[in-house]
């Protein structure tokens, strides 16, 4: 199985500085044949359920702030929040979907709080 | 809109059976693969299964392999988890969500079903 690994596990940045997550997995998660990488990133707020923020390592979904952007390729990514919004508190996570059949795994979560 | 409401949480003893429903509207079911996803109390998301549109593949978590099956009906645009053997372990929100395809993520998620095991 590809184990996804986060850090920090948790991470208090001030309103309108910049908060960076990175994610690593254990194999790579870059597909050679399309040259994409199987990776995405979910927000989770406090009672809600995960919303899908981005997919493709770096492609933003329909209606998230172009403050959220991801990078990064082969086993090593990045969430980066440009200036973090007091509505960006929750705990994000990545997720490989390269797997097959499908195994996905999801990182263990970084807890996004204001300093 | 794209709705995924699941039903059939509650308490069950250990070694006891349950059988969550998701219901799906605002798209069409029968094109989606559809996964179970699991969150325990204060812990982070554990994929636990899933099945392809047409119900042909289906694969499980090993921790629970052999004890829950996965089963869609699309008539009904409905999803379900088989969950026996229950064990304290399993004690989580149950989240049933959607993707295009198998090598991509989960689009659209449910609010989720509490699951407890306990005696």
């Amino acid at each position: 199985d590809i184990v996804m690994t986060q850090s920090p596990d948790s991470l208090a940045v001030s309103l309108g500085e910049r908060a960076t997550i990175n994610c690593k997995s254990s194999q790579s998660v870059l597909y050679s044949s399309n040259n994409k990488n199987y990776l995405a990133w979910y927000q989770q707020k406090p009672g809600q359920p995960p919303k899908l923020l981005i997919s493709w390592a770096s492609t933003r979904e329909s209606g998230v702030p172009d403050r959220f952007s991801g990078s990064g390729s082969g086993t090593d990514f990045t969430l980066t929040i440009s200036s973090l919004q007091a509505e960006d508190v929750a705990v994000y996570y990545c997720q490989q979907y390269y797997s097959s059949p499908p195994q996905y795994t999801f990182g263990q979560g970084t807890k996004l709080d204001i300093k | 809109q794209v709705q995924l409401v699941e039903s059939g949480g509650g308490l069950v003893k250990p070694g006891g059976s349950l059988r969550l429903s998701c219901a799906a509207s605002g798209f069409t079911f029968s094109d989606y693969y559809m996964s179970w996803i699991r969150q325990a109390p204060g812990k982070g998301l554990e994929w636990i299964s899933y099945i392809s549109s047409s119900s042909t593949y289906t694969n499980y978590v090993d921790s629970v392999k052999g004890r829950f099956t996965i089963s869609r009906d699309n008539a009904k645009s409905s999803l379900y988890l088989q969950m026996n053997s229950l064990r304290a372990e399993d004690t989580a929100v149950y989240y049933c969500a959607s993707s295009p395809m198998a090598a991509a993520p989960f689009d659209y998620w449910g609010q989720g079903a509490l699951v407890i095991v306990s005696s």
